[in-house]
């Protein structure tokens, strides 16, 4: 059964911290996201990597940050905490050849910024 | 200051109805046009796609429907069922490109 892996569902984390949130899938997929998902406002992409090594911003990067060293992982990363990132953020990742562009997501990671 | 999020669109359907969720989409150029499903504590799972020069596509009790003139999209649900309770989210994406844009989501209900 092919699976992305979020590696906490659930963080609390005060202001000004740093926090990484980790991402494993073990589809030897390309591409992979990382999206937020606030009520009302659907899921917005925060970073996506096509390759190792390689990042785009999406379309809310501002606060954020991205790692991919190795093609099965990609981490996301708050350099500095702020309540306004409490939100549940969502990984995905997506075969290269796809055409119509089947996203496999993880279950989430719900953060909470106190 | 904090924002408020917005209401998130609800349907309430009775067991063994027929559901029809509904979604405008903004880009003429998407190729691509898809439905997801998220249940509770779950991340988004595809249901079914449309591709760009299609009206109509029928999957396993869903069908979904394009209407490229008024930029609409819709999933049909037959027989809903109470594992269909979910919020399910339309997105759109071109060909060979990397972002799939999401719609605010709809949550269905379903009564028993």
């Amino acid at each position: 059964d092919v699976k992305v892996t979020q590696s906490s569902r659930y963080l609390v984390k005060r202001t000004g911290e740093k926090v990484f949130l980790e991402c494993v899938q073990d589809m030897d997929h390309e591409n992979m996201f990382w999206y937020r998902q606030d009520p009302g406002l659907g899921l917005r992409l925060i970073y996506f990597s096509y390759d190792v090594k390689m990042k785009e911003k999406g379309d809310i990067p501002e606060g954020y940050s991205v790692s991919r060293e190795k093609k099965e992982r990609f981490s996301l990363i708050l350099e500095s905490a702020s309540t306004n990132q409490t939100s549940m953020y969502l990984c995905a990742s997506l075969r290269g050849d796809s055409g119509s562009g089947e996203l496999f997501f993880g279950e989430g990671s719900r953060l909470t910024v106190l | 200051g904090e924002s408020v999020g917005l209401h998130l669109p609800t349907l309430s359907v009775q067991e063994g109805d027929n559901s029809i969720i509904n979604c405008a989409y903004s880009n003429s150029a998407s190729d691509y046009f898809i439905w997801y499903k998220q249940e509770s504590g779950k991340g988004p799972q595809f249901i079914i796609d449309i591709r760009s020069n299609m009206d109509k596509r029928q999957g396993q009790r869903v069908t979904v429907l394009l209407n490229k003139t008024v930029k609409h999209l819709s999933l049909q649900i037959a027989a809903t069922q109470p594992g269909d309770s979910a919020v399910y989210f339309c997105a759109e994406k071109d060909t060979g490109g990397f972002k799939t844009i999401f719609g605010a989501g709809t949550r269905l209900f379903v009564k028993a």
